[in-house]
């Protein structure tokens, strides 16, 4: 049983559309963080959040962290192929604490 | 800054045989933490060493240890190796005490 719950696992979408990927827990985590991961290649760190409610925005991307600081969102706007990948949630109970990852995401962007 | 490298990045086995992957850390990062993942389980984490001390450890059976030496670098090795052993492997490493963390990227193990 996956602590972290992603979906959808699978969203396929056409260039220039929206997408959301949702992350949720019944526990409560000290921080979340979110992943891209290509084929082949181990996963980048997109964003880190740690307060309950927080809302941070990287170009396209926006993530939330919920005020429980037990789920997460990440909202890509005007989607582009170089979207194209796996999206994981991951979060620690603590600092220095190891991560528990979602699933994952698979989003592929068509041009 | 360099990354996180991990060699060799593809390797194939016979089961029974032992394998060591290595992994060294961004400069400055003194954890290091190790992670499996299949298409069925997703990523998986097996431990973490700090200061040459493992300081976490995952749900994996005794056959996956590790260790981590005094210039942060570290190993994993896996023993008495399964065909369920294959999957990517990855190391990540982090600084002090903080909750990032970065991944190389990754030794693709193969058990046939």
């Amino acid at each position: 049983t996956q602590l972290l719950e992603q979906s959808p696992q699978f969203l396929s979408i056409q260039e220039g559309e929206n997408l959301t990927v949702y992350c949720n827990s019944s526990s409560v985590f000290s921080s979340l963080q979110w992943y891209r991961q290509e084929p082949g290649e181990g996963p980048v760190l997109l964003v880190t959040v740690v307060t309950g409610g927080e809302v941070k925005k990287l170009k396209r991307l926006t993530f939330q962290f919920g005020d429980a600081r037990k789920d997460s969102s990440l909202h890509i706007t005007a989607a582009q192929p170089g979207d194209t990948g796996l999206y994981l949630c991951a979060g620690a109970r603590a600092a220095g604490n190891k991560l528990t990852f979602g699933g994952g995401t698979r989003v592929l962007v068509k041009p | 800054k360099a990354g996180v490298t991990q060699t060799p990045r593809y390797l194939i086995k016979t089961r029974g045989q032992q394998v060591t992957l290595s992994c060294s850390p961004i400069s400055g990062h003194r954890s290091v933490s190790w992670y499996q993942q299949t298409p069925g389980q997703g990523l998986q984490f097996l431990f973490e060493y700090f200061s040459e001390t493992q300081r976490n450890k995952g749900n994996f059976p005794g056959r996956f240890s590790g260790r981590q030496f005094s210039n942060s670098r570290s190993e994993m090795n896996v023993s008495t190796l399964e065909l369920g052993d294959s999957a990517l492997y990855l190391c990540a490493s982090t600084r002090d005490i903080s909750y990032e963390q970065y991944f190389g990227p990754g030794t693709r193990l193969t058990v046939t």
